[in-house]
């Protein structure tokens, strides 16, 4: 594809309700990053895959968050019992591999709990 | 622990001025510093990193491990150059693939 895709673009949701984001990578990619923005923030990491596996999680706020690749390819961070301080844009990046190569990042999901 | 320090919320200059946005970042091991643009309305992309010790779009910016500073720089602003600035650190050693970001600079070029 173009570049990375991210659905939706914004999510609207009530507190306590489950979401889930997607992430459609790189064709090729092997690598594959999930990050949260705050409002007034940079980045922040939540998790990476390598193939279909979560290499390093440690970025999950706690375990209402969740991730998963199955095929290697397309991702979805889910994130059950939403609350309000949920409420920020989800990045998606992806990367050919390991190491020095470029991260390529998708235009985000805007998520807000009301 | 992995950090980066960018101080500045908002920079402004005028067009045709020297332009440096401050970087500072601490990692214990040997780190990959990164700086990334966002266009308004756009998304995230990389501008420069370190390892290629290159100019892009006239930009440049030199790795100081001595003062574990990694500023941006360039001579002369221009109007397009109005973007939200983030450094952005890869720790090589310990730290994974992830990436750490600043804070972010909101750089506006005045005419």
């Amino acid at each position: 594809g173009a570049g990375v895709s991210q659905t939706p673009s914004n999510k609207v949701t009530e507190k306590g309700k489950y979401v889930e984001l997607r992430c459609d990578p790189i064709s090729g990619h092997t690598a594959l990053y999930w990050y949260r923005q705050s409002l007034g923030q940079g980045p922040e990491f939540l998790i990476y895959f390598q193939g279909t596996g979560a290499a390093d999680d440690s970025g999950l706020p706690n375990d209402r968050f969740f991730a998963v690749r199955p095929e290697g390819s397309v991702s979805t961070l889910k994130i059950q019992r939403t609350e309000r301080g949920d409420s920020a844009v989800y990045l998606c990046a992806s990367s050919l591999g390991t190491g020095s190569t470029e991260a390529f990042f998708g235009q985000g999901t805007r998520l807000t709990v009301v | 622990a992995q950090r980066v320090t960018q101080p500045e919320k908002l920079l402004s200059v005028f067009k045709g001025a020297p332009v440096e946005l401050k970087c500072n970042y601490s990692y214990s091991g040997s780190p990959e510093l990164f700086w990334y643009v966002q266009y308004s309305r756009q998304r995230l992309q990389l501008l420069l990193r370190h390892i290629s010790r290159e100019s892009i779009k006239g930009f440049t910016a030199d790795l100081n491990k001595g003062e574990t500073s990694f500023h941006l720089k360039k001579p002369f602003a221009q109007e397009e150059d109005s973007a939200m600035y983030y450094c952005a650190l890869r720790g090589v050693t310990g730290g994974g693939n992830k990436l750490t970001f600043g804070t972010g600079t909101q750089l506006k070029v005045e005419l």
